[in-house]
């Protein structure tokens, strides 16, 4: 079965760089979530899309930015790159529509490593 | 949502099951408890959900006290490709509903 994909899987920026990471949600999908995970931390939500307007934002600093398209991909933009930004970042999909669509669950993709120098 | 708490660690022997506790004493009446597990440094993974009623599916049973206050997951026969860190996490259902990572609790299968 298709999975969630994000690319690239890894990334390296220097300090102030700018990198845009991508998710392509698993297909039918309309609903795309961003996880971030520091170094030995839990996954910390970053901001989610349904049908390509945001829907919920979390703790996703004013240098990042997103958004959904209309194949329902969607880009997460990080500007000003500092060292605490080196994380793993997590895309999940999941599914709204149809009987028991408020149920289904996140679907995570592989992660993109992002390290900042 | 309401919070959740789990042992840092546990571990078991393989083949074994393997139970993992959960308390969430404040969860509401809407609110359903939800596994998610994370191989190491994998996207993590979803196992099972449940409301009220306990669950099975094919990967865990999920059972859930009377009053609803804790909750157990086991995993029947515990493999090596089972270590990780598993997750509860209690939540409203919805598609826009985002996950709230607590700490977790790290699962250690032994041969």
């Amino acid at each position: 079965a298709a999975g969630v994909i994000q690319s690239p899987r890894h990334l390296i920026k220097e300090k102030r760089e700018t990198a845009t990471l991508k998710c392509y949600p698993i297909p039918r999908h309309d609903t795309v979530y961003w996880y971030q995970q520091g170094p030995g931390q839990d996954p910390q939500f970053l901001i989610s899309f349904y049908e390509k307007m945001q829907s919920d934002k979390g703790s996703i600093p004013d240098r990042f930015s997103a958004q959904q398209f209309s194949d329902y991909h969607s880009e997460l933009n990080m500007s000003s790159l500092e060292l605490g930004d080196s994380a793993l970042y997590f895309c999940a999909s999941s599914w709204r529509g149809g009987a028991g669509g408020a149920y289904n669950e996140q679907f995570f993709g592989p992660g993109t490593r992002l390290t900042v120098l | 949502d309401a919070k959740t708490t789990q042992p840092p660690s546990m571990d078991c022997a393989e083949g074994r099951a393997a139970n993992l506790p959960c308390n969430h004493s404040t969860i509401s009446g809407n609110e359903y408890v939800y596994w998610y597990r994370q191989i190491h440094s994998q996207g993590p993974q979803y196992i099972i959900h449940g409301l009220k009623n306990n669950e099975t599916n094919e990967m865990a049973s999920l059972i859930i006290t009377e009053d609803r206050k804790s909750s157990t997951l086991i995993l029947p026969h515990a493999t090596l490709r089972d270590t990780a860190v598993y997750y509860c996490i209690v939540r409203v259902p919805g598609a826009n509903s985002k996950l709230t990572f607590g700490k977790g609790i790290t699962l250690s299968v032994r041969p």
